[in-house]
């Protein structure tokens, strides 16, 4: 078991770029969470989903955010026009059903230069 | 909004030293999670208790559901317990909201 897998560890982008992060949860497991991790907003809940469904997506930032999970064994999180303010590190976690443990990647550290 | 208030927001610690990291929450918690960061890591999962006490090593989570309050307890500090701890909760909309961490120093 390798653990909630993250991509890429690190990504620069330019003002105005996309950004695709990726996600692998844990074998598994049915839920899969992504947050925001910032030194000034600490961590936030960003979006939700359970059996490949979206359950919960009150945290993302509806204009340029968007999150899928086309398959049980990946999730992405798409970043259109990135701002500096979207500068981050972005973190997927996984449990086995929304009622056990959360699991965390190691997070993809967005820098948006 | 949901509303998880961690204290202290940081300490220092010599080591041996005990520790008490304290965690309120403004709603019922269905769930409750702590998680240690180290700088640069990734969070770890160190008790999932939304009520009662558990021991693991040094570390015992104490969680009084009724009373909206969880307490993490460190004894005989290690410079390795160096990090940030993080308390998380799921009102039962199945998300957890986290607390801003307390940061913990312990010196040699």
């Amino acid at each position: 078991n390798a653990g909630v897998i993250q991509t890429p560890r690190h990504k620069v982008t330019g003002k105005g770029q996309e950004a695709t992060l990726w996600c692998e949860p844990i074998s598994g497991h049915s839920a899969v969470f992504w947050y925001r991790q910032t030194i000034v907003q600490g961590l936030e809940f960003l979006t939700y989903f359970r059996n490949q469904a979206p359950i919960d997506d009150s945290g993302m930032p509806k204009e340029r955010f968007s999150a899928q999970m086309p398959n049980q064994s990946h999730s992405t999180l798409k970043i259109q026009s990135t701002q500096p303010q979207d500068s981050a590190v972005y973190l997927c976690a996984s449990s086995l059903d929304s009622r056990n443990t959360l699991y965390f990647g190691a997070g993809t550290r967005l820098s948006v230069l | 909004g949901q509303q998880v208030q961690q204290s202290p927001a940081s300490l220092v610690l010599q080591e041996g030293e005990n520790a008490e990291l304290q965690c309120n929450f403004s709603s019922t918690a269905t769930r409750l999670q702590w998680f240690y960061q180290h700088p640069g890591g990734r969070l770890v999962s160190l008790f999932y208790n939304p009520s009662g006490t558990k021991h693991t090593g040094r570390l015992t989570s104490t969680t009084v559901t009724n009373e909206r309050r969880s307490s993490l307890h460190i004894s005989s500090s290690q410079t390795t317990d160096s990090g940030t701890y993080f308390c998380a909760i799921d009102t039962g909309y199945q998300n957890f909201y986290f607390g801003k961490g307390t940061s913990l120093t312990v010196i040699p």
